[in-house]
């Protein structure tokens, strides 16, 4: 089955760090851009992050630029995001997203991980 | 504010079209032919049903049709039907350096 599944959500304080994981199963994860999308609760979709096939062009957008990393690891079909100097702005669920063209459209998602910043 | 305008909520009856606006700037929907639209219901993520302005993925009601003109695309849905009241968003490369926008939202309340 082609799916996506996310991890690595929780609670975290201000200030602090969390890991997301993106685990790709059911196509050639290597022959695609990848992306993270999330929804603060209540709110409407913002894109966060894009990573093409390869690794070698990455996007942010300024609300998290240089504070979120993107990065995969081909040989284990997994999408990772890497979040730093979290604050209450950053709770979401966070959804990874199967990204055509790189920007063009997701279509494919995960069922999301539900990130809290909060002391 | 969302980069891409799109009004809080719809209406229609079952049977009746509706249709969902999605203004951006000459940067974005204006520029490109690559927006897309995207369904979702309570509690459950995001599901593709417009790409590159007019495609619809394998899988998607034919009552699902997508169109531009200039800075403004527009999702409609004809024959509305119960099980199509969810959230809806538009969204649309943006070039190399804004990449990706989305519009707000738009609630579809079926009557």
């Amino acid at each position: 089955e082609v799916q996506l599944l996310e991890s690595g959500g929780g609670l975290v304080q201000p200030g602090g760090s969390l890991r997301l994981s993106c685990t790709a199963s059911g196509f050639t994860f290597s022959t695609y851009a990848m992306s993270w999308v999330r929804q603060a609760p209540g709110k409407g979709l913002e894109w966060v992050s894009s990573i093409n096939a390869g690794g070698t062009n990455i996007k942010y957008p300024d609300s998290v630029k240089g504070r979120f990393t993107i990065s995969r690891d081909d040989s284990k079909n997994t999408l990772y995001l890497q979040m730093n100097s979290l604050g209450a702005e950053d709770t979401a669920v966070y959804y990874c997203a199967r990204d055509r063209g790189f920007g063009w459209y997701f279509d494919l998602w995960g069922r999301g991980t539900l990130v809290t910043v909060s002391s | 504010q969302s980069a891409l305008t799109q009004p809080a909520s719809v209406s229609g009856s079952p049977g009746q079209s509706i249709t969902i606006s999605c203004t951006g700037t000459s940067s974005d929907v204006g520029n490109y032919n690559l927006v897309s639209w995207y369904q979702q219901h309570p509690g459950k993520a995001p599901k593709l049903i417009i790409s590159e302005v007019s495609k619809r993925p394998s899988g998607i009601s034919y009552r699902f049709s997508g169109s531009k003109s200039d800075n403004t695309a527009s999702l409609t849905i004809s024959g509305v039907q119960g099980e199509d009241e969810a959230d809806y968003y538009c969204c649309s490369y943006a070039g190399s350096t804004t990449h990706v926008v989305f519009g707000g939202g738009t609630k579809l309340t079926v009557l």
